[in-house]
């Protein structure tokens, strides 16, 4: 079945610095690749997606990069404020799967 | 706000006690995805329904089941409790199954005394 890297665990960024997530899978097939912000207290929250037809998406500071030969996708966080600050989840799943995989998560603190 | 809800926020039991978790998706959501996360965990998924059938299983005891009923809530009850079901339970819906995204609640927090 997918299985999905995800690294690092934790990552300590200055405000206005860059914060950058990846993760590797390993099913060919997967073809959508989401993002969850998990604040404290709060259920995980779809930031942003990507298809496996797209390269790249961008919504305002954040970016998401995706290599379909190297199986392996980027979240990209640029600007950092404080309340960027939170657990962040990558994922992959496919076509006629009922599951999504879900990388372990990288807990981003953004310093002030 | 995600849309989907999720019922009680906390629940405190014993060991060998029986807890139904409740889940309402976003309206118009067909699938109900439930899964668990353990102190600094990951999510685990444990099963998901699709418009009241069980679609897949994943990583769920024997002791625990669901269902998904025809107005599309869904409830996970979880039995013989351990103290290592202490843990986080999340509901996500989604519009069917698949490369969609999940709308997960904000969880009930299960802690086991």
């Amino acid at each position: 079945g997918e299985n999905v890297e995800q690294h690092p665990s934790t990552l300590s960024v200055q405000e206005g610095d860059s914060a950058v997530i990846k993760c590797t899978y390993s099913d060919s097939a997967s073809n959508y690749f989401p993002w969850y912000k998990q604040e404290l207290g709060k259920g995980p929250q779809l930031i942003i997606d990507i298809r496996s037809n797209v390269g790249e998406k961008k919504d305002q500071r954040i970016a998401v990069t995706l290599n379909k030969t190297a199986k392996h996708f980027s979240l990209h966080i640029t600007e950092t404020q404080p309340e960027d600050s939170a657990v962040y989840f990558c994922a992959a799943s496919k076509k006629r799967s009922n599951d999504m995989r879900f990388g372990a998560g990288t807990r981003l603190t953004v310093k002030p | 706000d995600s849309g989907v809800t999720q019922t009680p926020k906390h629940l405190i039991t014993a060991t060998g006690q029986r807890v139904t978790l409740r889940c309402s998706p976003r309206s118009g959501d067909l699938s109900v995805y439930w899964y668990q996360q353990s102190l600094d965990q990951g999510l685990q998924f444990l099963i998901q329904y699709y418009n009241g059938e069980e679609r897949a299983k994943g990583n769920i005891l024997e002791r625990f089941s669901a269902q998904q009923f025809p107005d599309l809530h869904s409830e996970l009850n979880l039995s013989s409790l351990e103290l290592g079901d202490s843990a986080l339970y999340f509901c996500a819906s989604s519009t069917g199954t698949g490369e969609q995204p999940q709308h997960f609640g904000d969880g009930t927090r299960l802690s086991i005394l």
